[in-house]
Order: C-alpha cells, then structure tokens, then sequence
C-alpha cells in the first residue's frame, strides 16, 4: 500500500521562472492539501483539491494554483517564482474532501530559489 | 497566520527522561493533532484527541487536551535518541477541514 509520494525531492529555480511539483496520494484517498513550510516555522495551507476542485485556499496569493486529476494526483505550480517561495511544500491526502480527522503527509518538495 | 504555539520552542534531554511539549490555540477546534518531523522531511502523524476527549495514550505517548485553556500537551516518557525531532501540533476547525499549524518544537534527546 504506497503511501503519498511527492516528485521531484528537489528543486533549484530562478526567480521570476515558474515550477510544478506533483503529488499521489495515498491508495484510496481523493482528497489532497498543499501546504508551504519555510525554514523554522510550521506548516501553512495552500488549498485543497476535491472531486478535481479547489475547495479551500489559504492565504496565498493567485501565483499558486492547482489541479487535481481524476486519478486523484494533484499538481501545485508556482508563477513568477520569488525568493521568498523558498520552502518544503508538503502533500497531505485525505478523504471525503477532508472530512476525514486524519492527513497522511508525503516527503516534501524542497524549492529554492536564487 | 499561524493559530498554535509551542512551548517550548527547543527542549533539550537525556534519554530516559521524560519530555513535555505544550501547545495553545486560539479558536474552537474539532480536534488536535501531534506531528512530528525529522530533519525537514515529512510529517508523521502521531495521535489525534478530539474536542470532547481530555486524554489519549498511544504507546509512550501521553495527550492531554484543556478546551477552557484552548491548550494541549504532549508527553513522551522514557525519551530514546531516536525521538529527537520536531514536533507540531495542528488544529482542526469545527468549520472546515484544512490543519492549522504551530510553529513547532525542536527536541534533542542526548544519548
């Protein structure tokens, strides 16, 4: 049973370029989350992907946005990349559009940008 | 902006003692869940107390949950070098669905 995989581990992009990171989530969830973790702080929501649908967006400006598949896999991309984009972007799935208690985390996209 | 806060930021122990980690938050929940985190890597969910539950045990872990104080704590016993980490605590909304975060707790168990 895979749990949530996230592509690619890594990443180094320049300002102003754009990124997608990818997610799948665990067998037999639908729901996936999108979250941004700067060095030293805890995790912030980006949105969440149900029934191919952005549910719910955090505070997050419009050069993040997302697609979800009907297989459930999910793609985060970033526009206009900015050096405060830096992070580890984290995938959670879930089920029922979240309704479930428990968020199965993957390992983490790491972005830099210089 | 983040709803929780840790204390302490970093804990530092020897193994074999116990560490204590504390969260608060300012909203009503469903419920609270501990994370923990090695080396910026993924989280791994670790034991989730609801709103009507005011203590939850799963192996060395101890969860306790104050809804009057909109407070939590997590207690490891018997710490191994193995646990150090970070650990988060996240908030589930009575509205919504989406964890809200703390800023976490470095612990170091020294061997």
């Amino acid at each position: 049973d895979a749990g949530v995989t996230q592509s690619p581990t890594h990443l180094i992009k320049t300002r102003g370029q754009q990124v997608t990171l990818r997610c799948s989530p665990k067998s037999g969830h639908d729901t996936v989350s999108w979250y941004q973790q700067a060095l030293g702080q805890g995790p912030q929501f980006i949105f969440q992907y149900y029934e191919e649908e952005e549910r719910q967006r955090g505070n997050f400006p419009d050069r993040f946005s997302g697609h979800q598949f009907p297989n459930y896999s999910s793609e985060l991309n970033v526009n206009a990349l900015l050096l405060g984009d830096s992070a580890l972007y984290l995938c959670a799935s879930s089920l029922g559009g979240g309704t479930g208690d428990e968020q199965y985390f993957g390992p983490g996209t790491r972005l830099t940008v210089t | 902006s983040q709803q929780g806060e840790e204390d302490p930021q970093a804990l530092s122990i020897q193994e074999g003692e116990n560490a204590t980690m504390n969260c608060s938050y300012k909203t009503s929940i469903n419920n609270l869940q501990w994370y923990r985190q090695n080396s910026g890597r993924g989280l791994v969910h670790l034991i989730l107390i609801r709103s009507n539950e005011r203590e939850k045990h799963s192996g060395r872990l101890r969860v306790t949950l104050d809804t009057s104080k909109k407070s939590s704590s997590l207690l490891i016993t018997a710490s191994r070098a193995a646990d150090t980490a970070s650990y988060f605590c996240a908030t589930k909304r009575t509205s919504g669905s989406r964890l809200t975060f703390g800023e976490g707790t470095q612990l170091t168990v020294n061997p």
